[in-house]
């Protein structure tokens, strides 16, 4: 069974600091993938970024990055510089790798972790 | 090109109506998911489909709730009877299996609001 844990329920920070949101998430698949998803008050939720298990590069995207650990089972995004309008629900998912002969499944999410930008 | 397409996205019903969400996936897309989100339950998949077959509708709660993908391009999720528990945010996505560079993303539709009084 698949597991993604995102212990921090609430963060809140002043604009300008940057900030960590944790991921842990436990498989049985060799491959899988991991993805962030923000969810702004407005409810959408917008696709961030997705991470193959055989590629345990770091990503950086704008004030974006992401530290994918594979030994700790982590991947774990940071905000450098918050801004007010990063405030949002930040979600952290597992997929099994369709490609790896089952085809895709449903993703797997953390239960959130509420980021709050204060100005 | 136009994202994940969901209607209607707010619903308020009463308890015994039926209830028909509608999606409308990527073009090209050959995945469709449906989700529902929750305070109690956070986000979990209800059921999904591949080239318009369902594959694994195991998180389907009650018979009360089926779903149906005609073809490529329009899927249904429809509760009948409705009841006040059924109260969620209802998401579609979808995506696309590449093996040639493989990647896979899912896109979320904006959701529809439900409403069960």
């Amino acid at each position: 069974a698949q597991k993604v844990t995102q212990a921090q329920t609430e963060i809140s920070v002043v604009e300008k600091e940057d900030v960590t949101l944790d991921c842990v998430y436990e498989t049985r698949d060799t491959t899988y993938y991991l993805f962030w998803y923000k969810q702004p008050p407005s409810g959408e939720l917008v696709f961030l970024i997705r991470r193959n298990s055989f590629d345990e590069q770091n990503e950086i995207s704008g004030r974006y990055s992401w530290n994918f650990q594979k030994s700790t089972s982590s991947f774990n995004f940071t905000i450098t510089a918050s801004q007010v309008v990063d405030s949002a629900v930040y979600f952290c998912a597992l997929s099994e790798d369709p490609n790896s002969g089952g085809g895709a499944d449903g993703l797997t999410f953390g239960k959130g972790t509420h980021l709050i930008i204060q100005p | 090109d136009a994202g994940v397409i969901q209607s209607p996205r707010h619903e308020v019903t009463e308890m015994g109506q039926e209830v028909t969400l509608r999606c409308k996936p990527i073009s090209g897309h050959d995945y469709l998911f449906w989700y529902r989100q929750t305070m109690m339950r956070g986000l979990e998949l209800l059921i999904y489909f591949n080239n318009n077959v369902p594959i694994d509708d195991s998180g389907m709660p009650e018979d009360r709730f089926s779903a149906k993908m005609p073809n490529a391009s329009f899927s249904t999720l429809k509760i009948q009877p409705s009841e006040p528990r059924d109260s969620a945010v209802y998401f579609c996505a979808s995506s696309l299996v590449s093996t040639a560079t493989l990647t896979y993303e899912q896109y979320f539709g904006p959701g529809t609001r439900l409403t069960v009084t």
